[in-house]
């Protein structure tokens, strides 16, 4: 099925151990976006992309790192995990008009990241 | 600022209407959404409304939007246990430049059969 693939589903991490979250969608959508979604505090932007080779900073991207190689993946890179990184991940794409009819984001399942 | 503001609860009986309340506070928003999220899952697009609707209906849901007040609002009729979920309200603004949506914290739907 088309959509927003997210892997791993489930990680904890040592303090000061990294890893990478996977991202991928087969839609071909211009845009991609990183949020992570702690208790009450809704969604918050880490990172984004307009297209291949290009990302910028959203809102907490301290202590992340993003590349976009390909129009279809997006990973989230996190160096030396704290324990303020726990968080449920989610990525997201949107179509380039970002309006209908190619309106809104499709999501991923996200990914629950629990630093230890 | 953008900013958009919802209520963080909501309790329902099985059967009864709900209304989901959000404010936004940037005038120059085109499109308004609501998603929901159920339980460990990613959020789904519900409906959308544009600025320069009043109201729009789709099955359940009733999407109102006062545009003077900045206020949205989603309501649900014949609340089914299966609504309970998080939603969000999301607000866009046409050609901007970081192209993302601004997402209120969520509002958590409990129904009680």
């Amino acid at each position: 099925n088309a959509g927003v693939t997210q892997t791993p589903k489930f990680r904890i991490l040592k303090i000061g151990q990294s890893m990478t979250l996977q991202c991928a969608q087969d839609m071909n959508h211009n845009y991609m976006y990183w949020y992570r979604q702690d208790p009450g505090m809704g969604l918050k932007l880490i990172y984004y992309s307009v297209g291949a080779g290009i990302t910028d900073k959203g809102e907490v991207p301290n202590g992340y790192n993003v590349s976009r190689s390909t129009t279809e993946d997006f990973p989230l890179r996190l160096e030396l995990a704290a324990p303020s990184q726990t968080s449920v991940y989610f990525c997201a794409s949107s179509h380039r008009d970002r309006e209908p009819p190619n309106y809104g984001y499709t999501f991923g399942s996200g990914t629950r990241l629990t630093v230890v | 600022g953008e900013d958009v503001e919802q209520s963080l609860f909501l309790s329902v009986r099985e059967g009864d209407s709900s209304v989901i309340n959000c404010t936004y506070t940037d005038s120059s928003s085109t499109y308004l959404y609501w998603y929901k999220q159920e339980p460990g899952a990613g959020l789904q697009l519900l409906t959308y409304i544009f600025s320069n609707m009043d109201m729009k209906q789709d099955q359940r849901l009733t999407v109102l939007l006062n545009k003077k007040d900045k206020h949205l609002s989603l309501r649900i009729a014949d609340t089914q246990t299966g609504d309970s979920a998080i939603y969000f309200c999301a607000e866009s603004m046409h050609g901007g430049s970081q192209g993302n949506l601004i997402f209120g914290k969520g509002t958590k739907l409990s129904v009680k059969p």
